[in-house]
């Protein structure tokens, strides 16, 4: 077990250019998330996968983020058109889908819009 | 996702010390977790807590969850400088979805 994942650790972008990063959970966790967090606040829900079906989003998920997950495993999150208040860290995190299990979080990815 | 209202924002403290942090919430939640985050790093599990006045410990860090559902306290004893970190506590009602919602964090600082 090498805990969730997430590459790249940073990324440096300059402002209406598109960014894509990529989770993979715990192996066998069914359930994924992705979050966003910002400088003194908490964690803030994006949205959930459980197995390749995309079941809950967050109006914080503008239609400019597009969240995957094709097969179940690794999961991709994609901001089009970056605007400097994208700059964030984007944290994914998983769990098994059995009972209340918790979730576990990765390092994340720090983006950086220039 | 709602805020929740997790107090002191920061405390600064001495090595030995305890510690005591809490969180509120206008809605009843039915998990409470606390977690640590390190700077640059994605935050770590420290409690889960379950059931309406459940109490559970971890080694020197002790969790409550409150009778009414709306509220948790976390608990360090003995304090040393490792203990750094933020502390966030999170409410999840699975009746109401998937997600966690965060508290916005307290900062503890402790001293040699």
């Amino acid at each position: 077990d090498t805990g969730v994942s997430q590459n790249p650790r940073h990324k440096i972008t300059k402002r209406g250019q598109n960014v894509t990063f990529r989770c993979d959970p715990i192996s066998e966790h069914n359930r994924l998330y992705w979050y966003r967090q910002t400088l003194g606040q908490g964690p803030e829900f994006l949205t959930y996968f459980q197995n390749e079906a995309q079941l809950e989003k967050s109006r914080l998920l503008s239609d400019r983020f597009s969240a995957e997950r094709p097969k179940g495993s690794f999961s991709t999150l994609e901001i089009q058109r970056t605007e400097q208040g994208d700059s964030a860290m984007y944290l994914c995190a998983s769990s098994p889908l059995t009972g209340n299990s918790p979730l576990h979080f990765g390092n994340g990815t720090r983006l950086t819009v220039t | 996702g709602q805020q929740l209202n997790q107090s002191p924002q920061s405390m600064f403290i001495q090595e030995g010390e305890d510690v005591s942090m809490n969180c509120t919430s206008s809605s009843i939640f039915n998990t409470w977790l606390w977690y640590k985050q390190d700077p640059g790093e994605g935050p770590v599990l420290l409690i889960a807590l379950y059931k309406a006045g459940e109490l559970t410990s971890n080694g020197r860090l002790t969790a409550q969850f409150g009778i009414t559902r709306k509220d948790s306290f976390l608990n360090i004893s003995a304090s040393i400088p490792s203990d750094v970190g933020i502390y966030f506590c999170a409410g999840q009602d699975s009746n109401s979805g998937y997600a966690l919602n965060f508290g916005k964090g307290t900062s503890l600082l402790v001293t040699p």
